[in-house]
């Protein structure tokens, strides 16, 4: 059974701080999707990894994947307030096609 | 840009109730699926379709069922409302673009008392 991991669960943060967002995944997949959800909304795509080593880069978000070790980062550059918000990451079950596996989401939270 | 709407953004219903949730995409896409979210569970899947009359179970589909008559509409069904159902479901479609990026709709946060 495929399993996604996300650490941590809830960050807060400091506005002008780094950090970042891990997320592990259980079995090979090639696929992997960040997403965001803003409080009281639906889940807007961020980035869509394809194979090992992709990079995407949207503003202060930058996301890798690296399928050898199942681990995919979500980077935090210079935080701002409207970054709040929960990160979902994803994974494709590739065997079974086109349904994905979320992780449990992190909630992340800038002071200002 | 692609457009998932859902039939309602709040509902209450009471315990024993049937409850019908739409949804609808402008996309054509051929993939749909419904889902709910509980906090700190993440997104769970109930239910896909990957075709018109076509479903697959997804990990917790007890309580639920589904339909899809046109491409671009599904429905989720709960039978029999029961408070453990108090959710917030959320319906996605996808097509093949290289990836099953899923685009999702608003929400419809259930409550059942």
């Amino acid at each position: 059974e495929l399993k996604v991991e996300q650490n941590p669960l809830f960050l807060s943060m400091q506005e002008g701080k780094n950090y970042t967002i891990y997320c592990n995944y259980s079995t090979t997949s090639d696929r992997l999707y960040w997403y965001r959800q803003d409080p009281g909304k639906s889940l807007e795509s961020l980035f869509v990894l394809l194979s090992n080593g992709a990079v995407k880069q949207e503003g202060r978000l930058m996301a890798s994947l690296d399928t050898k070790a199942r681990l995919s980062t979500l980077h935090i550059t210079a935080a701002v307030h409207d970054l709040s918000a929960t990160y979902f990451c994803a994974v494709d079950r590739v065997k079974y096609g086109n349904k994905l596996v979320f992780g449990a989401g992190t909630i992340l939270r800038v002071k200002s | 840009d692609v457009k998932v709407t859902q039939s309602s953004r709040y509902l209450v219903k009471r315990t024993g109730e049937k409850v019908f949730l739409e949804c609808v995409q402008d996309m054509d896409h051929e993939n749909m699926f419904w889902y709910r979210q509980d906090p700190g569970l993440g997104l769970r899947l109930i239910y896909f379709s990957y075709d018109v009359k076509m479903k697959e179970k997804g990990d917790i589909p007890e309580g639920y069922s589904v339909s899809r008559e046109k491409k671009e509409r599904f429905s989720l069904i709960l039978e029999s409302a029961s408070t453990n159902q108090t959710s917030m479901y959320l319906c996605a479609s996808s097509y093949w673009t290289g990836a099953y990026e899923q685009y999702f709709g608003p929400g419809t946060r259930l409550t059942v008392t």
